[in-house]
């Protein structure tokens, strides 16, 4: 299975960009890689997911280089709101092993 | 699209008592659903794995006969907690995969259901 290891907290600064990265170095072929946000005492919310190389939508950027063995995400410009725990999830629907990051929490700061 | 609710959103027992968990995706059918634990200031730890019409699958260390989990319908999903004690006290979270949707990889999260044991 495998394993995800983020780092434990991050501050920034509103306006800036920010970058999370989870290592997964036992991740499997068919695993994808998705990452979520979550606040307190709430459901975690989807992000964005990839499987390989560049993915960005209107909220994030991922990036998983070749050996897709991390993945970074990518917050273009941080707000207060933004702060909360940032997740990655890695996993297939084929063998429903899900493993999560041991998960960030960011900090924004004025 | 892809709304998730659970209820309760939280839930104080007594020991040794049941309680029922009841996960519905909204405005899609989910064959497969997913049951989550979180501690406080932990990560999400995947329970088991529900399908529709067919016995759940547990992951290492969850009991099953402690964790029941009934999918009966492409709509809902419900996990009880028999003979609760305060160690199951926890924040339980289910989760549902669109199949039809193009990121049918992604999984859709409730609320979650906060469950104080006392």
């Amino acid at each position: 299975l495998a394993k995800t290891t983020q780092p434990i907290s991050m501050d920034s600064y509103e306006g800036q960009e920010v970058n999370i990265t989870c290592s997964h170095n036992n991740i499997a072929t068919n695993d994808y890689i998705t990452w979520y946000q979550q606040f307190p005492s709430q459901g975690p919310r989807f992000i964005i997911q990839g499987y390989k190389t560049k993915v960005t939508n209107e909220v994030a950027s991922l990036f998983i280089p070749a050996d897709r063995k991390s993945s970074t995400l990518s917050l273009p410009r941080v707000s207060l709101s933004d702060t909360a725990v940032y997740y990655c999830l890695v996993g297939f629907s084929g063998t429903y092993k899900y493993i999560f990051g041991t998960g960030t929490r960011l900090k924004v700061l004025a | 699209g892809a709304v998730v609710s659970q209820h309760p959103s939280r839930v104080i027992c007594k020991s040794g008592t049941s309680v029922k968990i009841e996960c519905r995706s909204l405005d899609f059918q989910a064959t497969t659903m997913f049951w989550y634990r979180q501690f406080p200031k932990q990560s999400l730890m995947l329970m088991a794995t529900s399908n529709e019409g067919s016995k759940a699958t547990y992951e290492q260390g969850v009991e099953k006969d402690k964790f029941l989990i009934n999918h009966a319908s492409l709509t809902l999903s419900t996990l009880t907690v028999t003979s609760a004690h305060p160690e199951d006290s926890s924040f339980y979270i289910c989760s549902a995969r669109d199949p039809l949707q193009r990121q049918r990889e992604t999984q859709y999260f409730g609320p979650g259901t906060r469950l104080l044991v006392l």
